[in-house]
């Protein structure tokens, strides 16, 4: 069945400092991908997305880009900050209409020290 | 705007005890889901509703029954709980039609079964 896989954590990281989380998926089909941010004590949030092949989602500073020859949509920022410190998650969907639910990776701790 | 609304926020039960987790949502969505959300287990879909009057289980629905009271409320009911079911639960809503799927997550409910 379709499937994600992220990088486990924690990853830590001083601030100013590059950032990247890996996120590999096995899916049928043709996926959407998406990564989710989750704040200490809150749900997700939607932080970027991709539709097709060689999209490149971007919001707050990160990135990614949907590799359908790697099946990789891996997270980058640039410069991290001590308030991007959250659970990333990565995601895909291989539904065209809503109904159905996103698949989930376990979830990466980073941890941004000032 | 309040988006998706949870309640309670935390709830503590004894094994066996039922209870109602509820859920609501603002955005005029047509798709709701249950999400527990386990340490080092990512989100997992309990159960969700594509639209009013449809509902449909996940991947662990084992435990639970859904009620889509109508197009705005989607409850989640634990009959006897067990400690198994202690997690963290989260709702989620999504519109229907649109080609990637983005979900709106509420806060999430932590119930601890004793």
């Amino acid at each position: 069945g379709d499937s994600v896989t992220q990088m486990e954590g924690p990853v830590t990281l001083s601030e100013e400092a590059f950032l990247t989380i890996n996120c590999t998926y096995t899916a049928t089909g043709y996926p959407s991908l998406f990564w989710y941010v989750q704040y200490p004590g809150e749900g997700l949030q939607l932080l970027l997305k991709a539709t097709k092949a060689d999209d490149k989602g971007s919001n707050k500073g990160f990135e990614a880009t949907y590799r359908k020859e790697t099946t990789s949509f891996h997270l980058e920022k640039g410069s991290v900050q001590v308030s991007d410190s959250a659970v990333y998650f990565c995601a895909l969907s291989t539904a065209n209409q809503a109904g159905t639910a996103l698949i989930f990776g376990k979830g990466t701790t980073l941890s941004v020290s000032s | 705007n309040a988006g998706v609304t949870q309640t309670p926020k935390f709830q503590v039960l004894k094994t066996g005890q039922s209870m109602t987790l509820q859920c609501a949502q603002d955005m005029n969505h047509n798709s709701m889901y249950w999400y527990r959300q386990d340490p080092g287990m990512g989100l997992r879909l309990i159960y969700y509703s594509a639209s009013e009057g449809t509902t449909d289980k996940g991947e662990v629905p084992n435990g639970y029954n859904v009620s889509r009271l109508n197009k705005r409320e989607f409850s989640l009911r634990l009959e006897s709980a067990a400690p198994s079911q202690t997690s963290v639960y989260f709702c989620a809503s999504s519109e229907a039609g649109i080609p990637f799927n983005e979900q709106f997550f509420g806060p999430g409910t932590r119930l601890t079964v004793l």
